[in-house]
């Protein structure tokens, strides 16, 4: 952390409604990154973006989307198409192809 | 196909005992390896970068290794608030994404 920032810290879900995840930087970094942290289980990376307006999937993008409109924000939003969305949700800023900087995470509860 | 494992899943020591937890990784051409100490509910800290077969960094009582198929990090005499999940991830020459372990639990008792 220290620049970059997560809202909201815990976040509650109902059955079929779409939420949105925010995470913000001022560290200027170019690339920003969203991974889903389960119990027992590595990080596992949901989307990414090198650049304003582009953003690839990463391993388990289904039932997410993104957008890169600014620089300093990279919003993730679960869908309803995602059946267990129930995790720990991080965000990770850095220069492409470097270290990865974590913010403080979002808790995501379904009711 | 890349992966990394770390061993042990969840470690136990008396302050003091010194130790070491391990990240063995298979990688097609390794860019980097990463350490990170992650406290519970929080995101996850930096500690090291290793880029190379040889290469040793250290912090307090914190030092990592790297060899061309492992990396140790060695917590000399802990300390209780040592206590935390330490992360390791292996990033491919070819690839952009990061390959993380499933964590070491450390636990420094009194």
């Amino acid at each position: 952390d220290g620049g970059i920032t997560q809202s909201p810290k815990y976040l509650f879900r109902k059955e079929g409604q779409n939420v949105t995840l925010s995470c913000e930087q001022n560290l200027n970094h170019d690339a920003m990154y969203w991974y889903r942290q389960d119990p027992g289980q590595g990080l596992r990376l949901i989307y990414y973006s090198q650049i304003v307006n582009d953003f690839q999937k990463g391993d388990i993008a289904e039932g997410y989307s993104v957008s890169r409109e600014k620089k300093e924000s990279f919003p993730l939003t679960v869908t309803s198409a995602q059946k267990n969305p129930t995790a720990f949700y991080l965000c990770a800023v850095g220069r492409f192809q470097e270290t990865q900087y974590f913010g403080p995470g979002t808790r995501l509860l379904v009711l | 196909e890349d992966q990394v494992t770390q061993s042990p899943e969840a470690l136990r020591l008396q302050e003091g005992e010194s130790s070491s937890l391990n990240c063995s990784y298979t990688v097609s051409g390794l860019r980097g390896l990463f350490w990170y100490r992650q406290d519970p509910g929080k995101g996850p800290e930096f500690l090291f970068t290793l880029y190379s077969a040889g290469e040793e960094k250290e912090k307090e009582r914190l030092k990592a290794t790297l060899t061309k198929k492992e990396s140790f990090l060695h917590i000399t005499a802990p300390k209780p608030e040592d206590s935390a999940t330490y992360l390791c991830a292996v990033q491919a020459n070819n690839f952009n994404k990061f390959y993380f372990g499933s964590g070491t639990k450390l636990n420094v008792k009194p």
